[in-house]
């Protein structure tokens, strides 16, 4: 079975620029999480998709920082403009699980951004 | 905003030897989960103890959940040099979300 998949690994940009990041879940997966880890901390949410529904998304930075998920599988994760301080690892978790509770999540390699 | 804490920050053991991570929380929790990052890599879940449980055992790893104390430990007994990882614990706190802590760095040496 294949795991979730994200794209691109590494991307470097500069300040100002555009970046958008593409995550695909794992088959059958309805529940859909973008996570922000900076270097030496753990992940933090930034938005949680049930389908094609954003349930959760009193994290992420609407100024510059917009997601969506269309038909209920792939989702990008898209920043415009990006600063200095958006250089971290963008994680895209999935879950079979919706509704109350939260089980195992199954999480991609990363995207890593930085940003110069 | 991090609820869970993990104590230490950092832990190095010679192969063999047994690896004690704690965490500790702040809110009422629907389960607590343990998660391994190897450098570089994404999040691995380890495992989940639910609320009502106290212990759960998975091949060389050990969880206890307290939760009057609000606290978490993970054991790895044996331990070999592929344990080496970043360690987290992440709480479903009620409302959907989990929240992760800022790991413990483990290094076994061989």
């Amino acid at each position: 079975e294949a795991g979730v998949v994200q794209s691109p690994r590494y991307k470097i940009i500069e300040k100002k620029q555009p970046v958008a990041f593409w995550c695909n879940p794992i088959s059958g997966h309805n529940t859909l999480y973008w996570y922000l880890q900076n270097l030496g901390q753990g992940p933090e949410l930034l938005i949680r998709y049930e389908n094609e529904e954003a349930v959760d998304d009193s994290q992420l930075p609407k100024d510059r920082f917009s997601a969506e998920r269309l038909k209920g599988v792939d989702s990008t994760l898209k920043i415009q403009p990006a600063e200095l301080g958006d250089s971290a690892v963008y994680l895209c978790a999935s879950s079979p699980m919706t509704g109350s509770g939260t089980g195992e999540l199954f999480f991609g390699e990363g995207s890593r951004l930085t940003v110069l | 905003s991090q609820q869970g804490e993990e104590d230490p920050q950092a832990l190095s053991i010679q192969e063999g030897e047994n690896a004690t991570m704690n965490c500790s929380y702040k809110t009422s929790i629907n389960n607590l989960q343990w998660y391994r990052q190897n450098s570089g890599r994404g999040l691995v879940h380890l495992i989940l103890i639910r609320s009502n449980e106290r212990e759960k055992h998975s091949g060389r790893l050990r969880v206890t959940l307290d939760t009057s104390k609000k606290s978490s430990s993970l054991l790895i007994t044996a331990s070999r040099a592929a344990d080496t990882a970043s360690y987290f614990c992440a709480t479903d706190v009620y409302g959907n979300k989990l929240v992760f802590g800022a790991g413990t760095i483990l290094r076994v040496k061989s």
